[in-house]
């Protein structure tokens, strides 16, 4: 079975500044990685995904996030956060064959502060 | 490409109700997937169907769960005589199970609470 450890529940930072989301994974077989935004009352959209091959993936709205196999980590970056990336995000993976069903972290909260 | 539908969006029951969720996935995909958001705490698979077959349950579905997807299209999910830790917001899911596609595809949820 997999895991997933989403280490800061919440995350002040200031516009403009950049952030860094962490994440860790257990798991004993091969796995994708995920990340996903949940704005309030709304549903789960895809960030980024890390499949294979570079270890750096970039995502939408400037994010991006880096795949470290030795420390099972997949952290989730921004070089500059702005109002609207006030949100819930959620760190996930599935195994690779069989039913794929996402296993999510206790997310992130990140606020960003004018 | 509507993307994937929920409805109702809000629902509220008095304990011991049964209550009904419909979920309309993103047309041609075969994989369809329910999970659970409990406040504070990421979604927690449910189950999931591959076209209209129910492959896999999550110890989380106790009895009182049951879901469907007569026609490989839409699905409902069930939960009879509801308990005040029924309360959460169930999601739906969906993809298509083709090599290269891996992405599942949310739904906005439907939020329950029972009084």
């Amino acid at each position: 079975a997999q895991s997933v450890t989403q280490l800061d529940s919440q995350v002040p930072v200031f516009e403009e500044a950049p952030v860094e989301l962490r994440c860790n994974y257990s798991s004993s077989v091969s796995v994708y990685l995920f990340w996903y935004v949940q704005y309030p009352n709304q549903g789960l959209q895809l960030l980024l995904k890390y499949l294979s091959g570079s270890t750096l993936v970039k995502g939408i709205n400037g994010f991006e996030a880096e795949f470290n196999k030795s420390q099972t980590s997949f952290h989730l970056r921004k070089p500059s956060v702005h109002i609207s990336d006030t949100a819930e995000y959620f760190c996930a993976v599935s195994d690779q064959t069989g039913a794929n069903n996402l296993f999510f972290g206790t997310g992130t909260r990140l606020t960003v502060i004018p | 490409d509507t993307g994937v539908s929920q409805d109702p969006r809000h629902k509220i029951t008095k304990r011991g109700q049964n209550v009904t969720f419909r979920c309309d996935p993103i047309s041609e995909h075969n994989r369809l997937y329910w999970y659970r958001q409990t406040l504070g705490q990421g979604p927690e698979f449910l189950t999931y169907f591959q076209n209209e077959a129910q492959l896999e349950k999550s110890r989380l579905l106790s009895d009182r769960f049951s879901a469907e997807r007569p026609k490989g299209s839409f699905s409902t999910l069930e939960i009879q005589r509801t308990e005040q830790g029924d309360s959460a917001m169930y999601l739906c899911a969906s993809r298509l199970d083709a090599r290269g596609t891996d992405t599942q595809y949310f739904g906005p949820g439907t939020r329950l609470t029972v009084l």
